[in-house]
């Protein structure tokens, strides 16, 4: 069985820094995919990053990052220049072959940037 | 240009009811999922549907049923509605299966039995 855990159920963060949200995932599988979402209060659901698990990189986008820690078992998300916007929860997920495909996600941390 | 929508965006009902929730991805995407996200924010799979294959999940009561008229639509019916079934459910869906394809969501459905 796969497992995700976010220790963080809440976090605060000043506009313009950088904040990382903790990510650790258990697996037995070789091929794996880390996730994180973004749900805003109007509570949609945004894809944010992607990082396969044969990745050598980090995976980047914008503004976000994927600090990868593939021995430690860690996908922590990096938010640059933090904005209000980002203000949300956040969801990291995996994604196994042996978990019939299905994402599991953990349970969320909720971010809050201060002006 | 919706993704993945889905009907209706709030839905309010009594004990005992039988209600219904539509999905449809316009995507082209092959697979296709229910998750329900309770009130601690917690999201968990449901069901999914791969190419007429239905993958029920073992924890889900048989009184949710999903069905899917083509691969564009994936529904889910509720009967018999309880307090406990009060939640978001959202569909999604992938290109195709794997660990690799992120899921591109709907904007969910609150569902409040009462």
């Amino acid at each position: 069985a796969q497992k995700i855990t976010q220790t963080q159920p809440g976090m605060f963060v000043q506009e313009k820094e950088a904040v990382t949200l903790d990510c650790t995932y258990d697996t037995s599988d070789q091929s794996y995919g880390l996730f994180w979402y973004k749900q805003p209060s109007s509570g949609e659901m945004i894809f944010l990053i992607y990082q396969g698990s044969y990745d050598e990189q980090n995976a980047t986008e914008g503004r976000y990052s994927l600090n990868f820690q593939k021995a430690r078992k860690s996908a922590n998300l990096v938010i640059s220049a933090s904005q209000l916007g980002d203000s949300a929860m956040y969801f990291c997920a995996m994604g196994a072959n042996n978990a019939g495909n299905m994402l599991t996600f953990g349970g969320g941390t909720r971010l809050m940037v201060k002006p | 240009d919706t993704a993945v929508s889905q009907t209706p965006k709030y839905l309010v009902t009594q004990m005992g009811n039988d209600k219904s929730i539509k999905c449809e991805q316009n995507l082209g995407h092959d697979t296709m999922y229910w998750y329900k996200q309770d009130s601690k924010k917690f999201l968990k799979i449901m069901f999914s549907y791969n190419n007429k294959e239905l993958i029920i999940n073992e924890t889900v009561p048989n009184r949710f049923s999903p069905k899917s008229p083509d691969k564009a639509h994936l529904n889910l019916h509720i009967n018999s509605l309880e307090l406990g079934d009060s939640a978001v459910y959202f569909c999604a869906s992938t290109l195709r299966q794997g660990p690799n394809s992120p899921l591109h969501f709907g904007n969910g459905t609150r569902l409040t039995v009462t």
